[in-house]
């Protein structure tokens, strides 16, 4: 299975500032996924980033907020602007193997704003 | 719309004991996958299965199985004598395949397990 690593591991940000989000895979991919986890709850997805093209974000999150970058084939990279104590999660990106179709995520980055 | 129904919130079992975690699906398509994770208490998440819907044998993994049912529109998890280091949250997830293929996943809320000693 690919190998994720993503960096920061976690952070403590003040409200008002961004944080950029690094996801790095070991393989060549071309979809990869952020994710969001609010505290206690459940998944759900951001924004689907493939490379050489604009990412597709889901309802509810929008690009001025969230800007993805995907340079590459093994990287990808999610700003959380303006940050607020709502944006506190765990952001986890993920990727697809294509033949097996299993998705795999990375060991996430837990944000906390202040 | 697609959604995933995990009624299940928590779910505790003295170790040893064969423990079953329930997820119900909903979705128009009729080509879907169906997933499970486990998330430990280090966060990370570990993919367990991934099942098409065409295929309707259950699966077997050492202590680990999977009940899959179309009719009932149910893709359950069994764990068969439960360790403690099984305890963790447990997510169901729902995918269809859209554009260029990606499978965008939808998740349940989630089933935290607890495996006492």
């Amino acid at each position: 299975s690919a190998v994720i690593s993503q960096k920061p591991s976690r952070d403590i940000c003040q409200r008002g500032t961004s944080l950029t989000i690094q996801c790095q895979v070991d393989s060549q991919v071309t979809m990869m996924f952020w994710y969001r986890q609010q505290p206690g709850q459940s998944l759900t997805l951001i924004a689907t980033a493939n490379q050489g093209s604009e990412a597709t974000y889901e309802s509810g999150f929008v690009i001025d907020k969230f800007p993805i970058s995907r340079p590459n084939l093994t990287f990808s990279t999610l700003t959380v602007s303006n940050m607020s104590p709502e944006d506190s999660s765990i952001y986890l990106c993920s990727v697809e193997e294509t033949e097996k179709g299993e998705q795999y995520f990375g060991p996430g980055t837990r944000l906390t704003v202040t | 719309a697609q959604k995933v129904t995990q009624a299940q919130t928590e779910i505790s079992v003295v170790e040893k004991e064969d423990v079953t975690l329930d997820c119900v699906y909903e979705t128009r398509d009729t080509t879907y996958y169906l997933f499970w994770y486990k998330q430990p208490p280090s966060g990370e998440l570990v993919f367990l299965i991934r099942r098409n819907s065409f295929d309707e044998q259950n699966e077997i993994s050492g202590r680990y199985s999977w009940n899959f049912q179309k009719s009932t529109s149910s893709f359950n998890f069994t764990i068969t004598a439960s360790q403690v280091v099984d305890s963790a949250v447990y997510f169901c997830a729902l995918s269809e395949a859209e554009l260029e293929g990606a499978q965008k996943l939808v998740f349940g809320q989630g089933t935290r397990l607890t495996i006492n000693p």
